[in-house]
């Protein structure tokens, strides 16, 4: 069974940083690519990072680039969200996601498994 | 990269048949075949209900659809159920900076 598990998330000052992890188990890891996708309190979803299975294609959303950096272990079956320069914006319910195909060198986003989320709350 | 534009709402009664749209550009719904649509019911993780525009992940009831028309996409969800009341999402490639987009999300009540 795919186990998708978030963590890292928390209550921080604008401007501070945070980092996400996501441990995976139950698939071969680096056989797929893997987004972090995220949803302000009542609001819908924002697709905001994705990495392919060998790290070679990554892609962020324009809100976020040159402030987040995703990467992956793949020996260590994890996915990270490192976030800088936090905005009071960013406040949300983080989720990382598996992709439906693996080997995909293209960052098409169909997210098979999602995990249940790590809330990052930004305020002073 | 701005959100794809999907009604706010749509309604039925309990066996009728529901279309949602989902439109965007000829830079990501009308110029690839990698939508996919999820459904998501309040406090739980979004759930995959068609990708590549019309394809079903094994497990999702044959009763949702997938289809696409020049830059508008569209989930069709027949036999209305009242497990089928969620908030519903697409989402497609673009060609922009950003690689990937959602639509703006839809809430569909069973009457």
């Amino acid at each position: 069974e795919v186990q998708l598990v978030e963590s890292g998330g928390g209550l921080v000052q604008p401007g501070r940083s945070l980092r996400l992890s996501c441990a995976a188990s139950g698939f071969t890891f680096d056989d797929y690519a893997m987004h972090w996708v995220r949803q302000a309190p009542g609001k819908g979803l924002e697709w905001v990072s994705g990495i392919s299975w060998n790290s070679g294609s990554i892609g962020y959303a324009d809100s976020v680039k040159g402030r987040f950096t995703i990467s992956r272990d793949n020996a260590k079956n994890s996915l990270y969200l490192q976030m800088n320069s936090l905005r009071a914006e960013d406040t949300a319910l983080y989720y990382c996601a598996k992709d439906s195909f693996g080997f995909r060198e293209l960052l098409v986003f169909s997210g098979e498994n999602w995990g249940q989320g790590t809330l990052v709350t930004v305020s002073s | 990269q701005s959100a794809l534009t999907q009604p706010a709402s749509v309604s039925g009664s309990p066996g009728q048949s529901i279309t949602i749209s989902c439109t965007g550009t000829s830079s990501d719904v009308g110029g690839y075949n990698y939508v996919s649509w999820y459904q998501q019911h309040p406090g739980k993780a979004p759930k995959l209900m068609i990708y590549e525009v019309s394809n079903r992940p094994s497990g999702v009831s044959n009763r949702f659809s997938g289809s696409k028309s020049g830059n508008t996409a569209s989930l069709t969800i027949s036999g209305l159920q009242a497990e089928d009341e969620a908030d519903y999402y697409c989402s497609s490639y673009t060609s922009s900076s950003t690689p990937s987009v959602f639509g703006t999300g839809t809430k569909v009540t069973v009457l």
